[in-house]
């Protein structure tokens, strides 16, 4: 069976620090693809980043960036500098090869003050 | 644009009554699915549909129902409205296969008095 554990519930940072959400996923299969959402306060999901389990190259992408471990299954997002406009709930997700449903974390929740 | 509407963004409903829940995508994506938002509990799978008159329950299918007679078009149905199903309702729709993103549309609160 498939998991998805993101530990942290809320996280409160002040405007500028750098923050780091995290993401632990379990699954048997050796391929599978790895997501993370954003849900700001309107609602809607947004789409930020899908990986799969044969490149474990670190993706930045300007204030993110993303660090995939297999050796520790986890799929780490850091936001660099961050800004009152990150504030939103996150998710990551997990999907294996075949499957088209998502198993998703329970979010982490990030305000960000100014 | 992709996009992925549904018909309310609030919803107000008694318990008893009979719910429709509509979701229309335009990126010719052949699967849909419905979920709903609980605090705490994150995103949980109701039902999804990989074609046309074609479904598969999710993890929590109890008291909800699904049509899907078009490609486009997904609608969650409550024969009986119920407290325990206001909640946060997401629909989502994706190309076939495992690694396809999902879009996801606005959300509708639904609250069940």
């Amino acid at each position: 069976a498939q998991k998805v554990t993101q530990a942290q519930t809320e996280i409160s940072v002040v405007e500028k620090e750098d923050v780091t959400l995290d993401c632990v996923y379990e699954t048997r299969d050796t391929t599978y693809y790895l997501f993370w959402y954003k849900q700001p306060p309107s609602g809607e999901l947004v789409f930020l980043i899908r990986r799969n389990s044969f490149d474990e190259q670190n993706e930045i992408s300007g204030r993110y960036s993303w660090n995939f471990q297999k050796s520790t299954s986890s799929f780490n997002f850091t936001i660099t500098a961050s800004q009152v406009v990150d504030s939103a709930v996150y998710f990551c997700a997990l999907s294996e090869e075949g499957y088209s449903t998502l198993t998703f974390g329970k979010g982490t929740m990030l305000l960000v003050s100014p | 644009d992709v996009k992925v509407t549904q018909s309310s963004r609030y919803l107000v409903k008694r318990t008893g009554e009979k719910v429709f829940l509509e979701c229309v995508q335009d990126m010719d994506h052949e699967n849909m699915f419905w979920y709903r938002q609980d605090p705490g509990l994150g995103l949980r799978l109701i039902y999804f549909s990989y074609d046309v008159k074609m479904k598969e329950k999710g993890d929590i299918p109890e008291g909800y129902s699904v049509s899907r007679e078009k490609k486009e078009r997904f609608s969650l149905i409550l024969e009986s409205a119920s407290t325990n199903q206001t909640s946060m309702y997401l629909c989502a729709s994706s190309l076939v296969g495992g690694g396809s993103e999902q879009y996801f549309g606005p959300g509708t609160r639904l609250t069940v008095t």
